[in-house]
């Protein structure tokens, strides 16, 4: 089974800084994928970013990049030049792969931007 | 636009009812999880399918069963509604090739 941690329940960051939230996962699977989810106070949970297990290049989506060390299991997210409308709950969600496999959260981190 | 719909934003119900929360997905994904959503609990996952007619219990199954009778829709079912299944349930279906999982808006069901 996948366990996830996300050990920073809250962060705060100005407008325009960079913030990281961290993340570790434990699994036993060596081909999985590993995703950053974002909800903001709408609800509506939308994909961040997205990182293959066997791509050892760290995925990149505009301003939102992770730190993927696959050794250490560790896959954390990197805001760069926060904006308000980043403020939301993020979580992270490893995924085996095959039909029948689980799809597994963290507890999340709310991250609050500040002027 | 890909789509989940979640029947109800937000649904009221009393201790003892039998309680059904729907779920449509427009993207003909095999794969659909129901979870339920608490401050500092995260997402934990309740069921999940893989197939029409599949289903595999997730981390806490307990007081919940579920329905996949067509591939679109897969419906949550609380038996006999207690107090502790107050919560946030979201509904997620997942595409095949990317992993990748689309969301519904969110059911906020108190339990009275």
């Amino acid at each position: 089974a996948q366990t996830v941690t996300q050990s920073q329940p809250e962060m705060s960051v100005q407008e325009a800084e960079t913030v990281t939230l961290s993340c570790t996962y434990d699994t036993s699977e060596s081909d999985y994928y590993l995703f950053w989810y974002k909800q903001p106070p709408s609800r509506q949970m939308i994909l961040v970013i997205r990182q293959e297990a066997y791509k050892q290049q760290n995925a990149t989506e505009n301003r939102f990049s992770v730190n993927f060390q696959k050794a250490a299991k560790s896959f954390s997210l990197k805001i760069s030049d926060s904006q308000l409308g980043d403020a939301a709950m993020y979580f992270c969600a490893p995924s085996n792969t095959g039909t029948a496999s689980k799809l597994t959260f963290g507890t999340g981190t709310r991250l609050q931007v500040t002027l | 636009d890909v789509k989940v719909t979640q029947s109800s934003r937000y649904l009221v119900k009393r201790t003892g009812e039998k309680v059904f929360l729907e779920c449509v997905q427009d993207m003909d994904h095999e794969n659909m999880f129901w979870y339920r959503q608490d401050p500092g609990l995260g997402l934990r996952l309740i069921y999940f399918s893989y197939d029409v007619k599949m289903k595999e219990k997730g981390d806490i199954p307990e007081g919940y069963s579920v329905s996949r009778e067509k591939k679109e829709r897969f419906s949550l079912i609380l038996e006999s509604a207690s107090t502790n299944q107050t919560s946030m349930y979201l509904c997620a279906s997942r595409e095949q090739g990317t992993y990748e999982a689309f969301f519904g808006q969110g059911t906020r069901l108190t339990v009275v």
